[in-house]
């Protein structure tokens, strides 16, 4: 059973480019949620989707967006990179409405910007 | 606001010790809480969970406390070993989603393991 898959693992971009993550969730779930964590800091919801669409939104400007395809995996892109854009990009995976079970995360994309 | 926070950074124990690492959450209306476990170059992993209806949940060697009245959840490990050297943290579902919603999470606190 195939946990949460991220690529790429790293990646090194520079100020003002823009870059896709992508996001496979475990076999089973159907909703994608995203979040940031920077070095020494707890993840920070970027925002979630289900069913293709945005679901719900944590406090990231308009330069982050993202989308669903119909096998549930997820893209991550953020558009003119900062230099405080770099973190580690967590994708966390569930089943919408299981009382039960909480987020699966993957291992993410550690994004550097210079 | 939205705040989860850990009351200590850094918790040290000798191997085969008890560990417990606790949480302070703000929001009183919060639902469900979860404590993950990040290793080095890892993603969260999840440890266990409790809902706002319990006050005590055991799994492996592992068992959450949630007191309500002081907005507190902890965490205990039994017979904490090398292999439980991580950063822990606690997190938060918004309050109002199912518990596939929102996670806030809080700073994290380091464990470390003394052979």
């Amino acid at each position: 059973d195939a946990g949460v898959t991220q690529s790429p693992t790293h990646l090194i971009k520079t100020r003002g480019q823009q870059v896709t993550l992508r996001c496979s969730p475990k076999s089973g779930h159907d909703t994608v949620s995203w979040y940031q964590q920077a070095l020494g800091q707890g993840p920070q919801f970027i925002f979630q989707y289900y069913e293709e669409e945005e679901r719900q939104r944590g406090n990231f400007p308009d330069r982050f967006s993202g989308h669903q395809f119909p096998n549930y995996s997820s893209e991550l892109n953020v558009n003119a990179l900062l230099l405080g854009d770099s973190a580690l990009y967590l994708c966390a995976s569930s089943l919408l409405g299981r009382g039960t079970e909480p987020q699966h995360f993957g291992d993410g994309t550690r994004l550097s910007i210079l | 606001g939205e705040s989860v926070g850990l009351h200590l950074p850094t918790l040290s124990v000798q191997e085969g010790d008890n560990s417990i690492i606790n949480c302070a959450y703000s929001n009183s209306a919060s639902d469900y809480f979860i404590w993950y476990k990040q290793e080095s170059g890892k993603g969260p992993q999840f440890i266990i969970d409790i809902r706002s209806n319990m006050d005590k949940r055991q799994g492996q060697r592992v068992t959450v406390l949630l007191n309500k009245t002081v907005k507190h959840l902890s965490l205990q490990i039994a017979a904490t070993q090398p292999g439980d050297s991580a950063v822990y943290f606690c997190a938060e579902n918004n309050p109002g989603s199912s518990n596939t919603g929102k996670l806030i999470f809080g700073q994290g606190t380091t464990l470390q393991v003394k052979p």
